[in-house]
């Protein structure tokens, strides 16, 4: 079946480390899009990327780099420079633009300790 | 004004009532919209676009009013298996190009009470 599969589920991170967040998709989806939700908040875009070795920054990408070499494969880095990293962080993927909505992954739980 | 409004409830209904959400939004030049469902601790799920004729699911129908700027959300007879918060979502793109991506709100929690 196809899917969007984000790895791990739950990530610690101790201060000062880079953590990568995995996301694989085999949907053959062009989209790609990282966002990060905080208790209580809505969604808010970090990095996205519409076609494979170009990506745009979201409204809130300082601290966070992304690469997109695959088309199946948008990784996300959370770099020591993010100063409040813990967050639940959900990636996605469309066939292109918005007008048919996201597939999303099952997010990874990210947690600085 | 914020770009998607809704109202976080939580929403405490009885099982087998009718509920609805309104969504109010702010970029009149907004084209796409939907209705996600989340989970705790879940990710979202599309439930529905919503089209400006308006639709059904099911038990679920979907409506969308341009001049006022707001969606719908209605779910009749509803479920204990309802119970979950309903994101608001819609494109954020402005009529002249921009940035890309969805823009969501915060979600109406729902509670389907035995």
């Amino acid at each position: 079946d196809g899917g969007i599969t984000q790895s791990p589920k739950y990530l610690f991170r101790k201060e000062g480390q880079n953590v990568t967040l995995s996301c694989e998709q085999n949907l053959n989806h062009d989209a790609m899009y990282w966002y990060r939700q905080d208790p209580g908040q809505g969604l808010r875009l970090i990095y996205y990327s519409q076609i494979v070795n170009d990506f745009q920054k979201g409204d809130i990408a300082e601290g966070y780099s992304v690469s997109r070499e695959k088309k199946e494969s948008f990784p996300l880095t959370v770099t020591s420079a993010q100063k409040n990293p813990t967050a639940f962080y959900l990636c996605a993927s469309s066939i292109g633009g918005d007008i048919y909505g996201y597939t999303f992954g099952s997010g990874t739980r990210l947690t600085v300790v | 004004r914020k770009e998607v409004e809704q109202d976080p409830g939580p929403f405490n209904v009885p099982e087998g009532a009718t509920v609805a959400f309104n969504c109010t939004y702010s970029n009149s030049a907004s084209q796409s919209f939907f209705w996600y469902r989340q989970d705790c601790r879940k990710e979202p799920k599309l439930l529905m676009s919503v089209y400006s004729s308006g639709n059904e699911d099911g038990r679920f129908t979907a409506q969308l009013n341009r001049a006022s700027q707001y969606i719908s959300l209605l779910i009749r007879d509803s479920k204990l298996s309802d119970s979950a918060t309903y994101l608001c979502v819609m494109n954020s793109r402005t009529s002249g190009g921009g940035a890309d991506g969805l823009t969501f709100g915060k979600g109406t929690h729902l509670i389907i009470q035995p």
